[in-house]
């Protein structure tokens, strides 16, 4: 049973660049919901997609962006770097809401440096 | 929005002792309540949670409990082992009629001196 798996493991970027970052969820699960987390805090939430559409969002600017596949698969797009940007982006996925208290499983994240 | 806060920042305890770490949320609509544990350079994994219509869980050597009056929920690890040593998140979630979000609070670093 396959886990949430998460594209690249380590990126290096420099201010003003663009970066794509990429989540498979784990076997049976439809939703997909990414966290920044910051050295020494905890995870921030920045958005969540359901059935391909944005469904909740977090405290961060419109350069963040995502996108949900059809296969449940999302991509979490940040333009216009800033050394802030610098964190480990997490991607959850659990089993829709609406379905009862579903928990949120973690994949091993993106660590995006910004130089 | 949801605020959750967590205490203590840092715990240290002695093998077998038993370790408690306590956090509060503000957001009375808030039911689900996880916990987290999270090893260096690791993901964030689930090792326990509760509902809001619950007052304690227990997992073996692990439980939580809840109160919902006051707005706090604890975790309590029993006989720690070395193996328990890692950064512990809890959550709160907010169920809204268009997605739900865990809100963390800040963690707590474990250490459990053999």
């Amino acid at each position: 049973d396959a886990g949430v798996t998460q594209s690249p493991t380590h990126l290096i970027k420099t201010r003003g660049q663009q970066v794509t970052l990429r989540c498979s969820p784990k076997s049976g699960h439809d939703t997909v919901s990414w966290y920044q987390q910051a050295l020494g805090q905890g995870p921030q939430f920045i958005f969540q997609y359901y059935e391909e559409e944005e469904r909740q969002r977090g405290n961060f600017p419109d350069r963040f962006s995502g996108h949900q596949f059809p296969n449940y698969s999302s991509e979490l797009n940040v333009n216009a770097l800033l050394l802030g940007d610098s964190a480990l982006y997490l991607c959850a996925s659990s089993l829709g809401y609406g379905q009862g208290f579903q928990p949120q499983h973690f994949g091993d994240g993106t660590r995006l440096s910004i130089l | 929005g949801e605020n959750v806060e967590q205490h203590p920042s840092t715990l240290s305890v002695q093998e077998g002792d038993s370790a408690v770490i306590k956090c509060t949320y503000s957001d009375s609509a808030s039911n689900y309540f996880p916990w987290y544990k999270q090893e260096l350079g690791k993901r964030p994994q689930l090792i326990i949670d509760i509902r809001s219509n619950v007052g304690e869980k227990k997992d073996q050597r692990i439980a939580v409990t809840l109160n919902k009056t006051a707005k706090h929920f604890s975790l309590h690890i029993t006989e720690t082992q070395p193996e328990d040593s890692a950064v512990y998140f809890c959550a709160a979630r907010q169920k809204k009629s268009s997605g739900d979000k865990l809100t963390f609070g800040t963690g707590t670093r474990l250490a459990v001196r053999p």
